[in-house]
């Protein structure tokens, strides 16, 4: 079934909330990765976690919490949201943190800030 | 739900081979982009097309959009060194349904 699940797909919400987004992999991965896609379709990590622990720390306000209850879940939390925050977010794992590892990703979080 | 499948999984080529691969789904996108993910960075984005039939350049790299909305091939030319990677497509619907395919893996041997 699906590897790697993201919910909600949609997400709409007013200025100054904080919300969450889950993920979780199916995949006995231990790495596990936050991307922020604009609307240009670019994408850019926002945090990675390998079994449980942040590896990778991109440049994102600190409104922006992550958190990994076990190396299958991969949440994020945002505080305050801002208008700029509206964009689709995608979680993604790998079997490993190495880098030449594929990663997998999931279908998608739609957040709308109005 | 969709899926997208690539072809081939993983190319061994010389430098200065050409290189093709493709992107085939079951159901039709309104939009097909391709990604490539370099060892330990997140996939960046080559190309993106809009319009079935449609076909773009982006240096040595040219792409096109199926006609039958359900297919996308990428090409590469005259491939370096710097080309290894991963090939990820990726299928749109004005936003709704965005789906990455699994990815070619790319070496190139000097």
């Amino acid at each position: 079934d699906t590897a790697v699940s993201q919910t909600p797909k949609y997400l709409v919400t007013q200025m100054g909330n904080d919300k969450s987004i889950k993920c979780e992999q199916n995949l006995g991965h231990d790495t596990m990765y936050w991307y922020k896609q604009d609307s240009k379709k670019f994408l850019k990590i926002m945090f990675s976690y390998n079994n449980k622990e942040l590896i990778i720390n991109e440049t994102v306000p600190n409104r922006f919490s992550p958190k990994s209850p076990d190396k299958a879940h991969l949440n994020l939390h945002i505080n305050s949201l801002e208008l700029g925050d509206s964009a689709v977010y995608f979680c993604a794992s790998s079997r490993t943190s190495g880098i030449q590892e594929t990663q997998y990703f999931g279908p998608g979080t739609r957040l709308l800030v109005l | 739900g969709q899926q997208l499948n690539q072809s081939p999984q993983s190319m061994f080529i010389q430098e200065g081979e050409d290189v093709s691969m493709n992107c085939t789904s079951s159901s039709i996108f309104n939009t097909w982009l391709w990604y490539k993910q370099e060892p330990g960075e997140g996939p960046v984005l080559l190309i993106a097309l809009y319009k079935a039939g449609e076909l773009t350049s982006n240096g040595r790299l040219t792409a096109q959009f199926g006609i039958t909305r359900k297919d996308s091939f990428l090409n590469i030319s005259a491939s370096i060194p710097s080309d290894v990677g991963i090939y990820f497509c990726a299928g749109d619907n004005y936003g709704q349904n965005f789906v990455f395919g699994p990815g070619t893996r790319l070496s190139v041997l000097p």
